[in-house]
């Protein structure tokens, strides 16, 4: 596609559910982003993936929180037994090839604001 | 650790009018790059500008021009002839250049810029 597209949009859910956030990035980038937006925290960044590789874990929250990528495409964010806490937007980026090797701009996408009732 | 430090939480100016943007950064690299984010209410992050380290020359992006002073660790937005359409939130992001670790932005709290009519 043109841009960078997440879904859904918006996500309300009871608190202990699971939810699944589904980012599909620009066609042909390899790396790709996750990050949090919240009033307290600001941005955070949570996760990166190269291709289908995620180098480094150690910015998700909590072990509740997961993240994959197939066929260098398509990511889903995993948040198991949701908390207050985790209502936050949640912002996709996706660029060419990784940021720190060739200067390539992250491009965003609306992202998915996420309230836990 | 990076930080990224933006002064000012909300800043207003007249349209029409030149309004300066504050970020300061701190690392022990010397290679690296920053970023300018525009968040506008529609939530999507849109690259205003970057700027690589190593030029000692500043970005220019049209009305958008950033001073950077890198012995200072400072990287300031310049928005000449503002325009109601640049109402927005403004990050100052950072990233190192090469090297292991995760390719994350780190990003500043944000400056609520309010183009007043």
């Amino acid at each position: 596609g043109a841009g960078v597209s997440q879904s859904p949009s918006n996500k309300v859910t009871e608190k202990g559910k699971d939810v699944e956030l589904r980012c599909d990035p620009i066609s042909g980038h390899t790396a790709l982003y996750w990050y949090r937006q919240s009033l307290g925290q600001g941005l955070e960044f949570l996760i990166y993936f190269q291709g289908n590789s995620a180098p480094d874990k150690s910015g998700l929250p909590s072990d509740r929180f997961s993240a994959e990528r197939t066929g260098g495409s398509v990511s889903t964010l995993t948040i198991q037994r949701t908390q207050q806490e985790d209502s936050a937007v949640y912002l996709c980026a996706s660029s060419l090839y990784g940021t720190r090797q060739g200067n390539q701009p992250q491009h965003f996408g609306d992202g998915t604001r996420l309230s836990i009732l | 650790a990076q930080t990224v430090t933006q002064s000012q939480p909300e800043m207003s100016v007249q349209e029409a009018e030149t309004v300066t943007l504050s970020c300061t950064y701190d690392t022990s690299e010397n290679n690296y790059y920053l970023f300018w984010y525009k968040q506008p209410p529609s939530r999507q992050m849109i690259l205003v500008i970057r700027q690589e380290a190593y030029k000692q020359q500043n970005a220019t992006e049209n009305r958008f021009s950033v001073n950077f002073q890198k012995a200072a660790k400072s990287f300031s937005l310049k928005i000449s002839d503002s325009q109601l359409g640049d109402t927005a939130m403004y990050f100052c992001a950072f990233v190192l250049h090469s090297g292991g670790g995760a390719d994350g932005l780190t990003f500043g709290k944000g400056t609520h810029l309010i183009i007043q009519p």
